[in-house]
């Protein structure tokens, strides 16, 4: 397996602009989370899918943002508009238990200027 | 819910000195933990991991030791070497809230 697939890379957009981030989870997990990290505050998880179900979003910052998952090989998480302070490394992962080992992606660094 | 936190935010070591970076938990009922390695520019990746009804697991040059009596968890590195410079995540869960990560700690290595 390739692990879980992130993209793209690097991101670099203004303000004010929509912004789509992808991630391929692992064929047969059936959690997936997106994270977003920062140097002052670690990590974050914003949302949590179970099978493909959006079960936890208390993490998702406000309006602007939103994540779909609208089948288990493919999600997304969405920012519009973006904001300078949106800017960080986001993650996806997956596993196959909410409780146990998570396989993170190579993530996505997000500049908005 | 959980909360979980690393005891120092930068560890420097010599290389071939053994390392230990150390991490607390304040949820009784987690029943399982995590290390987390993260390299500059990449994803975090697995360790090892250890369950409570362990107090100690080994991997390859790692051991990872729990003491639940403190709700204390290590993870120590034997012969430190240059490619073990990263940032090291402990994380811990078991109940609904799914995994908590700590803030991490980064561990630099002296030549």
């Amino acid at each position: 397996d390739a692990g879980v697939i992130q993209s793209p890379r690097h991101e670099v957009t203004e303000m004010g602009q929509e912004v789509t981030l992808r991630c391929k989870p692992i064929s047969g997990h059936n959690s997936l989370f997106w994270y977003r990290q920062t140097m002052m505050r670690g990590l974050e998880l914003l949302i949590y899918f179970n099978n493909n179900v959006p079960i936890d979003d208390s993490g998702m910052p406000e309006d602007r943002f939103s994540a779909k998952m609208p089948n288990a090989s493919f999600s997304t998480l969405k920012i519009q508009p973006s904001e300078p302070r949106d800017s960080a490394v986001y993650f996806c992962a997956s596993s196959w238990d909410r409780n146990y080992g998570y396989t993170f992606g190579s993530g996505t660094r997000l500049t908005v200027v | 819910g959980e909360s979980v936190g690393l005891h120092l935010p930068t560890l420097s070591v010599q290389e071939g000195d053994n390392s230990i970076i150390n991490c607390a938990y304040s949820n009784s009922a987690s029943d399982y933990f995590i290390w987390y390695k993260q390299e500059s520019g990449k994803g975090p990746q697995f360790i090892i991991d250890i369950r409570s009804n362990m107090d100690k697991r080994q991997g390859q040059r790692v051991t990872v030791l729990l003491n639940k009596t403190v709700k204390h968890l290590s993870l120590q590195i034997a012969a430190t070497q240059p490619g073990d410079s990263a940032v090291y995540f402990c994380a811990g869960g078991g109940g609904a809230d799914g995994l908590t990560f700590g803030k991490g700690t980064h561990l630099i290595i002296q030549p």
